[in-house]
């Protein structure tokens, strides 16, 4: 079974617009740590962002945030005010003692 | 800044060959992975190691071989390549932290073709 899934497989938006990319996860673990990376066309991981099971405080880092809610057990991630250099791959992925990788959201900024 | 470097971007091998990928990071981390990416289907884990001389198989470990003779370098071999092990392949380092915390960094993949 998927433990990672990310149902969006492609998202195309114009500059300056919002984009949020959704996270669904399932472990039976009570800790874990979720992940954010993106996949540029270069074709390095970078990550972005990580936060424990224990901590569903949502935050905001520069244009990039994200709302982690247990209850759903989602963990979805907003790029304010996209830009073209956005334009990427975007994993999710989910460390509850190795880390599984959803299949990847691919979104592409417009000028 | 943390570096991984792969040897290869892209690689065209004949079917049968025995294919080596070689993976080296500089920040002394003690972990090491390999990853296989194709469409739809996200990462998948096929090998890691913890440390120099010690390998765990991953979820799809069927095909591959690895080898870590030294912490810096962790490579990847496929036996006998086959067509169905065209794909991209990353390479990814972190360090041993307690717990699931581990930001793992990854190198910038060599797309293999088995023709």
């Amino acid at each position: 079974a998927q433990k990672v899934t990310q149902a969006q497989t492609e998202i195309s938006v114009v500059e300056k617009e919002d984009v949020t990319l959704d996270c669904v996860y399932e472990t039976r673990d009570t800790t874990y740590y979720l992940f954010w990376y993106k996949q540029p066309p270069s074709g390095e991981l970078v990550f972005l962002i990580r936060r424990n099971s224990f901590d569903e405080q949502n935050e905001i880092s520069g244009r990039y945030s994200w709302n982690f809610q247990k209850s759903t057990s989602s963990f979805n991630f907003t790029i304010t005010a996209s830009q073209v250099v956005d334009s990427a791959v975007y994993f999710c992925a989910l460390n509850d003692y190795k880390l599984s990788f959803g299949a990847g959201t691919t979104v592409t900024v417009r000028a | 800044d943390v570096k991984v470097t792969q040897s290869s971007r892209y690689l065209v091998k004949r079917t049968g060959e025995k294919v080596f990928l070689e993976c080296v990071q500089d920040m002394d981390h003690e972990n090491m992975f390999w990853y296989r990416q194709d469409p739809g289907l996200g990462l998948r884990l096929i090998y890691f190691s913890y440390d120099v001389k010690m390998k765990e198989k991953g979820d799809i470990p069927e095909g591959y071989s690895v080898s870590r003779e030294k912490k810096e370098r962790f490579s990847l071999i496929l036996e006998s390549a086959s067509t169905n092990q065209t794909s991209m392949y990353l390479c990814a380092s972190s360090h041993d932290e307690a717990g699931f915390e581990n930001i793992q960094y990854f190198g910038a993949g060599t797309r293999l073709s088995v023709l």
